[in-house]
């Protein structure tokens, strides 16, 4: 079975743009997450879609945003980009999630965003 | 609020000296413990799920526990190659929520 896919693995953008990535989960897996991966904060939630629902979100500005198609594949945006932004963004696929039924999540390489 | 704290952030092992590493949470309401092992620049790869206290799990060198206040991941005689970041997180009526994890390596 293929594993959470990622693209695309690497991006360099400069202050003010945008950029979006995307997650393929594992067939059959309808919840997605997507979290932020620092050297100074770890890993902070971002948000999880359930069947192309926003379920829950994360302590981050309105900048970031998501959605979910209904094959399960999800996009994530970053709109007006800041140096801060630079991480590693992580995508996980669950079979089943929203609401607090968490079970274990899968994760995908990451995209490595570089804001200059 | 939820909360994660993982000890010691580094640590560093001779082949074959087995330690534990430490995770200690405040969550409302346990649904799950997970323990995940990342590789520099790679995403985290899930270990175990432990869903209440007393439950253990092993894996080739690896056992991890859970009580009602931490888990341990017990590391028996370990090799090289189990050098990485080992990253706990917890469930409860929010999203996950991870510890900021231990680097552990171990010298041949």
């Amino acid at each position: 079975k293929a594993g959470v896919t990622q693209t695309p693995r690497y991006l360099i953008k400069t202050r003010g743009q945008q950029v979006t990535l995307s997650c393929s989960p594992i067939s059959g897996h309808r919840s997605v997450s997507w979290y932020q991966q620092t050297p100074g904060q770890g890993l902070q939630f971002l948000f999880e879609y359930f069947s192309e629902t926003q379920r829950n979100k994360g302590n981050f500005p309105g900048r970031f945003s998501g959605r979910q198609f209904s094959n399960s594949r999800s996009e994530m945006n970053v709109s007006t980009l800041e140096l801060g932004d630079s991480a590693l963004y992580l995508c996980a696929s669950s079979l089943k999630g929203g609401g607090g039924s968490y079970n274990e999540q899968f994760f995908g390489p990451g995209t490595r965003l570089t804001v200059l | 609020e939820d909360q994660v704290t993982q000890s010691p952030e580094a640590l560093r092992l001779q082949e074959g000296e087995s330690s534990s590493l430490n995770c200690s949470y405040t969550v409302s309401g346990l649904r799950g413990l997970f323990w995940y092992r990342q590789d520099p620049g790679k995403g985290p790869e899930f270990l175990f799920t432990l869903y209440s206290a007393g439950e253990e799990k092993e894996k080739e060198r690896l056992k991890a526990t859970l009580t009602k206040k931490e888990s341990f991941l017990h590391i028996t005689a370990p090799k090289p190659e189990d050098s990485a970041t080992y990253l706990c997180a917890v469930s409860g009526n929010t999203p996950l929520v991870f510890g900021k994890g231990t680097r552990l390596s171990v010298i041949a």
